[in-house]
């Protein structure tokens, strides 16, 4: 099964900062590889789909990049509506699993 | 627009059973497969189960199979997840997902719903 790791595991940082996290997959995905915001106590919700094509409605201050086994999910300029956990999720593998990444949790500096 | 409806969780002793029930609205429910994925307390994301739109072909994560069954009634356009054989490592909030698969790589989870909370203890 594939495996993901994303780092880092958390990071503080402050409104109007450029933040990257990136996700690491055990065996080549091509693009398909998702990401997610998630706020406590709510369910996810996609931000990045095939690597690097926003979602409808998402603020374009996130991208996304990458393929094969390395991806990176960029917020150009951290809003304080963006303080969350995010994940990272792999299509290719199925259907063996559609894999989340452990998560990035972005809070206040 | 959208809506996805999780119900049926609650406080159930190791060993027995809980059938969850996802009730959608707003899209056309048959022309899409559906999962269920579950987060522990304090933890990460789990995918837990898909079915097929039309429920032809079901695939479960490793640690429910045998024990979980996924299935839907179109006809309801509900979503059901029957647990059984529950251990205290099935302690989660379940979440049911639909499925949007554009094809090359564009794929994701792109409605949720807003989770039930299942907690085995005796």
């Amino acid at each position: 099964a594939i495996q993901l790791t994303q780092s880092p595991s958390s990071l503080s940082a402050s409104a109007g900062d450029r933040v990257t996290i990136t996700c690491r997959t055990s065996q080549g995905i091509s693009s398909a590889l998702a990401w997610y915001q998630q706020k406590p106590g709510k369910a996810p919700k996609v931000l990045i789909y095939g690597a690097s094509s926003l979602e409808s409605g998402v603020p374009s201050r996130f991208s996304g990049s990458g393929s094969g086994t390395d991806f990176t999910l960029t917020i150009s300029s951290l809003q304080p509506e963006d303080f969350a956990t995010y994940y990272c999720q792999q299509f290719n593998s199925y259907p063996d699993g559609f894999t989340f990444g452990p998560g990035t949790k972005v809070d206040i500096k | 627009q959208v809506q996805l409806v999780e119900s049926g969780g609650g406080v159930v002793q190791p060993g027995r059973s809980l059938r969850l029930s996802c009730a959608a609205s707003g899209f056309t429910f048959s022309t899409y497969a559906m999962h269920w994925v579950r987060q522990a307390p304090g933890k990460g994301l789990e995918w837990v189960a898909i079915i097929y739109n039309d429920g032809s072909n079901k695939y479960y994560t490793d640690s429910v199979k045998g024990r979980f069954t996924i299935s839907r009634d179109n006809s309801k356009n509900t979503l059901y997840l029957q647990m059984n054989s529950l251990t205290a490592q099935d302690t989660a909030v379940y979440y049911c997902a639909r499925d949007l698969n554009e094809g090359s790589g564009a794929w994701r989870f792109d409605s949720w719903g807003q989770g039930t909370l299942v907690t085995v203890s005796s």
